[in-house]
């Protein structure tokens, strides 16, 4: 099993939408997570770092953590065109096995249409 | 601030040619550096990471090698490249060993081989 999964969609939505992005995970041991945004033909860049307690917001962007069915979602509210692009979730490194490296998702792609 | 710089951005090369990608990091010391290819459909592939000047860990075998001659510098190789290296690399640094989940990328470099 994958330690983590995630649709790659793609994903086409209106702008103004709220726009639901998710990923499940396989080891319950992880403790926060991550949510990278790639543009076509660029580094993905980090957009938010979230702890499986709860939820974090930061401006139109929420990220969600659901430990119990181990599914984290990012939520994208008034979605725009500037927010096409790749999402790509992330689980920690397994440090405890000498690991350094951070696991993605294959991304999903999103088109906000104006 | 903390910028990190790929080149080339864009590269094709044939079959069996040399391979040397290069990556800085200015405004950090020690940095963690990582290489990972990114195959379309795929999503990202650690490569290589190292944790100091000479210090290369390899994550998966292949044709391809990595160097750390300074502590800000990481590069690339190959002495023959494969169809199957086409592909875009990214290089990333993270802080110190303790912060091996915040990773940062640089550009990439899209690489075809013919």
């Amino acid at each position: 099993q994958k330690e983590v999964e995630q649709d790659p969609g793609p994903l086409s939505v209106p702008e103004g939408a709220i726009v639901s992005l998710n990923c499940t995970y396989s080891n319950s041991a992880f403790q926060y997570f991550m949510w990278y945004r790639q543009y076509s033909r660029k580094g993905p860049e980090l957009l938010m770092y979230t702890y499986s307690s709860g939820n974090k917001e930061d401006g139109r962007f929420t990220a969600q953590v659901d430990k119990s069915s181990k599914y984290i979602s990012l939520f994208i509210r008034d979605s725009q065109p500037s927010d096409s692009a790749t999402y790509l979730c992330a689980i920690p490194p397994d440090s405890g096995a000498g690991s350094y490296q951070l696991t993605f998702g294959k991304g999903t792609k999103l088109s906000v249409i104006p | 601030s903390q910028t990190i710089h790929q080149w080339p951005a864009t590269l094709v090369q044939p079959v069996g040619s040399p391979l040397s990608l290069e990556c800085t990091v200015e405004g950090t010391s020690n940095p963690n550096l990582y290489w990972y290819r990114q195959a379309a459909g795929r999503g990202l592939q650690l490569l290589f990471y190292s944790v100091g000047i000479g210090q290369i860990s390899s994550e998966v075998p292949q044709n391809l090698s990595a160097s750390r001659p300074q502590d800000r510098q990481f590069i690339l190789s190959s002495k023959k490249l494969l169809l199957s290296d086409s592909g875009f690399y990214l290089c990333a640094w993270s802080p110190d060993s303790r912060s091996t989940d915040t990773q940062y990328f640089g550009p990439g470099t899209r690489l075809t081989v013919l």
